[in-house]
């Protein structure tokens, strides 16, 4: 069974600043999603890497899929009490058992004004 | 594009009732969904892939006789709780997939409590 290791699980940072969260993998995935959730609410997709050494971004998030597909990271600059949340990483396992994903712990990320 | 629903939001019921789910594919057709478990400031769980026409393939450690599923067309997933307990109280949540079958679509979670 593949495992994503996701780090840090709890952030709390000042409006303004910078963070990176980390999804780490021994294993390779065919690709990896991004979700914010808020609570009470389903996640809501934010990217969808495919290709190793695959940058996206997206306004003040940058998604960056590691060249071996074993790793993924999301960066967030200025950060804003609007993107607090939980961040969670999904990795597609490499054969594709029929959509099912495979989710890290999860970043609760509260950005404080 | 790609919107999924759930009903009831949220719903509260006695210990011993059973509780029916109900996930739609507004505007898409979904082969398949998944049905997640989530507790508080954690992530998903998933408990079972529902596949249209099929029975339902549940994940270890989850009672298929306690959490039935049905996928009787392309755009309807049911998760009925039998026999509610009040552990079984959580946020259940299911997803489907588009043509990109590696991309979840998520519905907005329905908060079952068990008194």
């Amino acid at each position: 069974t593949q495992l994503l290791e996701q780090s840090p699980q709890f952030l709390s940072i000042q409006e303004g600043e910078n963070l990176t969260v980390y999804c780490n993998s021994s294993s390779v995935f065919s690709s990896l999603q991004w979700y914010r959730q808020e609570p009470g609410e389903g996640p809501v997709l934010l990217v969808t890497v495919v290709t190793g050494g695959e940058v996206k971004k997206l306004k003040r998030l940058t998604f960056q899929f590691g060249d071996a597909r074993k790793d993924s990271s999301l960066h967030i600059t200025a950060a804003q009490p609007g993107d607090t949340g939980l961040y969670l990483c999904a990795g597609a396992e490499r054969d594709n058992q029929g959509g099912k994903l495979i989710f890290g712990q999860g970043t609760e990320l509260s950005v404080k004004p | 594009g790609a919107v999924v629903s759930q009903h009831p939001s949220w719903v509260i019921c006695k210990s011993g009732t059973s509780v029916k789910i109900e996930c739609r594919s507004l505007d898409f057709q979904a082969t398949t969904m998944f049905w997640y478990r989530q507790f508080p400031k954690q992530s998903l769980m998933l408990m079972a892939t529902s596949n249209e026409g099929s029975k339902a393939t549940y994940e270890q450690g989850v009672e298929k006789d306690k959490f039935l599923i049905n996928h009787a067309s392309l755009t309807l997933s049911t998760l009925t709780v039998t026999s509610a307990h009040p552990e079984d109280s959580s946020f259940y949540i299911c997803s489907a997939i588009t043509g990109r079958t590696y991309e979840q679509y998520f519905g907005p979670g329905t908060r079952l409590t068990v008194t």
